[in-house]
């Protein structure tokens, strides 16, 4: 059973535009939502993390809107590049009970074009 | 300094072999967690290691196990190869009580024929 669900599997922005990826979650006990960047090849790279406290949280061109009453946050890439192109992961977990175990979702593939 | 590393880049093996992964953790950590991730898809977690024990383990049968190394290095084993461990195998590590910041390795691409 997927803890975390993800969407959309993929999207195409044009550069300098918005890119917007939207995750949701069952489980009430997570309390912290890390978004990850992988490129082909590559390990997944923390790009930026949100806890329940807040609802939102930037960080240069990335931005967090976290959603604790629908149980649901996105990541919002502003004046997308091409250098942006890549799968985004989010994910979340219990840092309590799991020790940091993280439940991922399933990958959104961003491809920015010039 | 050096993140986390991980050996071999890639790995073929055949049905029913067994294969031994390795990972050294970035300088200061001292937890690591292995992760699987099958093409296309987001990493599922295997099991994590702090103080050479298991501390949590996810969905994964018992041909899969691992060990920590007095300096925080981990194997990932995994015993009677199935087709359907084919996978890119991550190794995360994280500081001591941060366990929320982990810092994944370039990975080990596994293929079982």
């Amino acid at each position: 059973q997927q803890q975390v669900k993800q969407s959309p599997q993929s999207l195409i922005v044009q550069k300098g535009g918005i890119s917007i990826i939207n995750c949701a979650y069952e489980n009430t006990a997570f309390d912290y939502f890390p978004w990850y960047q992988q490129f082909p090849g590559k390990g997944p790279a923390l790009l930026i993390a949100i806890r329940p406290d807040v609802s939102e949280k930037k960080e240069g061109r990335f931005t967090i809107s976290f959603n604790k009453s629908a149980k649901q946050f996105s990541l919002h890439i502003m004046d997308s590049q091409p250098g942006d192109s890549a799968t985004y992961f989010c994910a979340a977990t219990d840092l309590t009970d799991s020790w940091g175990k993280l439940q991922f979702g399933a990958g959104t593939q961003v491809v920015v074009t010039p | 300094d050096a993140g986390v590393t991980q050996s071999p880049t890639h790995l073929i093996k055949t049905r029913g072999q067994q294969v031994t992964l390795r990972c050294s953790p970035k300088s200061g950590h001292d937890t690591v967690s292995w992760y699987q991730q099958a093409l296309g898809q987001g990493p599922q977690f295997i099991f994590q290691y702090y103080e050479e024990e298991e501390r949590q383990r996810g969905n994964f049968p018992d041909r899969f196990s691992g060990h920590q190394f007095p300096n925080y290095s981990s194997e990932l084993n995994v015993n009677a190869l199935l087709l359907g461990d084919s996978a890119l195998y991550l190794c995360a590590s994280s500081r001591p009580r941060w366990t929320d910041t982990q810092y994944f390795g370039p990975g080990t691409r596994l293929t079982v024929l």
